[in-house]
């Protein structure tokens, strides 16, 4: 099983700050990764897939980049509804599919 | 709009089973397929298996094996996750989540629409 490895645990960031979010593979997932943004009380919701497409009606503040074990997620400037606890997932290697531990990106 | 509703929170016995429904609309829900993923209270995320709404198809997490089975019901578009034997380490939310790509091309394994989850608790 991939085991994902995000970092930090904890982000503190104010607003208008740029957010860089570590994932580490334990082995190659290629470019097949995606990027999740969770908020308390709701279901993630899709970012960022094959590293570095951004899903549907994402904004374009939001960029994933990386290959092979090492992976950012990129939030350029951040907005009050951007602080959340964020989380990556590999689909290379079956089986399963595995998700990460998650960052928070929490207000300073 | 997508909109994937799932059934409300449920309460079980240890060695119980338990049944989520997950209503689709805004789409057509013979044309993706349909993933099970669970989330621990204060814990990260879990993904359980597939279900192909078109034929019914399964493909479930080893993990698994033996204790969930995913069903569907095309005519009201809704599909079901049902894991038995439960355990005290199977409280969690459970959601239903939408494939990215359609039936037609290759499963992506990536989430992009999700039901708002239930909350099944495992307690005596």
């Amino acid at each position: 099983e991939i085991v994902l490895t995000q970092s930090p645990a904890t982000l503190s960031l104010s607003p208008g700050e740029r957010a860089t979010l570590s994932c580490r593979a334990s082995q190659s997932v290629s470019s097949y990764l995606a990027w999740y943004q969770q908020k308390p009380g709701q279901a993630p919701r899709l970012l960022i897939y094959d590293a570095s497409n951004r899903a549907t009606g994402i904004p374009a503040r939001f960029s994933g980049s990386g290959s092979g074990t090492d992976f950012t997620l990129t939030i350029s400037s951040l907005e009050p509804e951007d602080f959340a606890v964020y989380y990556c997932q590999q689909r290379s290697s079956w089986p399963p599919w595995t998700f990460g531990q998650g960052t928070k990106v929490e207000i300073k | 709009q997508v909109q994937l509703v799932q059934s409300g929170a449920e309460v079980k016995k240890p060695g119980a089973s338990v049944k989520v429904s997950c209503k689709a609309s805004g789409y057509t829900f013979t044309g993706y397929y349909m993933h099970w993923v669970r989330q621990a209270p204060g814990q990260g995320l879990e993904w359980m298996g597939w279900i192909n709404p078109n034929s019914g198809g399964t493909n479930y997490a080893q993990r698994f094996q033996g204790r969930v089975t995913m069903t569907r019901d095309t005519s009201i578009s809704t599909a079901y996750m049902e894991l038995s034997r439960l355990r005290s380490d199977d409280a969690a939310v459970y959601y239903c989540a939408r494939d990215l790509s359609p039936i037609q091309e290759q499963l992506r394994y990536y989430f992009d629409y999700w039901g708002q989850g239930t909350l099944v608790t495992v307690s005596s």
